[in-house]
């Protein structure tokens, strides 16, 4: 069965700590992205990539940073966290759109920091 | 740019109720268009899309339209369950664009 793993799903952290949150896809997918999810206000898209060691910023990069060295791994850094970043935390990753551009989603890394 | 709107909830059927969550877009050109659902504790899921004009998308007796002239991909089922109990998500995808945008979510509460 086909999937994305997110490594953790629940997570505390302290203010100003600089954290990990790790994606990993086991399906070949060249784009892998990372959203937040907070209620009301639906998923918002962080940062994507579409190739190993590039990114591109979505519509809320403020404050996070991603990194993708293999195909199979992308990465969401939180330099220094604050407690707006509370949030769950959903990754992705899909096929070109070229060859239907399907989405499959990790099951989330709801993290609170304190 | 690209947006998509969904109507809020929650909302609350009884068992075998008909369903509609309505859902219009702005897009240039001709996007793809998504419904997920997430159910409690886990991630999103891939419900039903459409890629075109008046294609329909069908999924689990969930149904949606891709009707363009109204800009619109109403989720549509005959007769809900307790089990389809979940949050549900809109979404496009533009002919330029790699990410999906969503709308902001409808949760459904279906009870017995």
């Amino acid at each position: 069965d086909v999937k994305v793993t997110q490594s953790s799903r629940y997570l505390v952290k302290r203010t100003g700590e600089k954290v990990f949150l790790e994606c990993v896809q086991d399906m070949d997918h060249e784009n892998m992205f990372w959203y937040r999810q907070d209620p009301g206000l639906g998923l918002r898209l962080i940062y994507f990539s579409y190739d190993v060691k590039m990114k591109e910023k979505g519509d809320i990069p403020e404050g996070y940073s991603v990194s993708r060295e293999k195909k199979e791994r992308f990465s969401l850094i939180l330099e220094s966290a604050s407690t707006n970043q509370t949030s769950m935390y959903l990754c992705a990753s899909s096929t070109p759109v070229g060859r239907g551009g399907g989405y499959t989603f990790g099951s989330g890394t709801r993290l609170t920091v304190v | 740019g690209d947006s998509v709107t969904q109507m809020e909830g929650p909302v609350t059927l009884s068992e075998e109720a008909f369903l509609t969550i309505n859902c219009t877009y702005t897009a240039t050109g001709y996007p793809s268009l998504f419904w997920y659902v997430q159910y409690p504790g886990e991630g999103l899921q891939l419900l039903l899309k459409a890629t075109k004009a008046d294609d329909k998308g069908s999924n689990k007796g969930f149904e949606a339209t891709y009707r363009k002239e109204t800009t619109s991909f109403h989720l549509e089922k005959g007769s809900v369950q307790v089990s389809d109990s979940a949050v549900y998500f809109c979404a496009l995808r533009n002919q330029a664009g790699t990410a999906l945008i969503f709308g902001k979510g409808t949760t459904l509460s279906v009870s017995s």
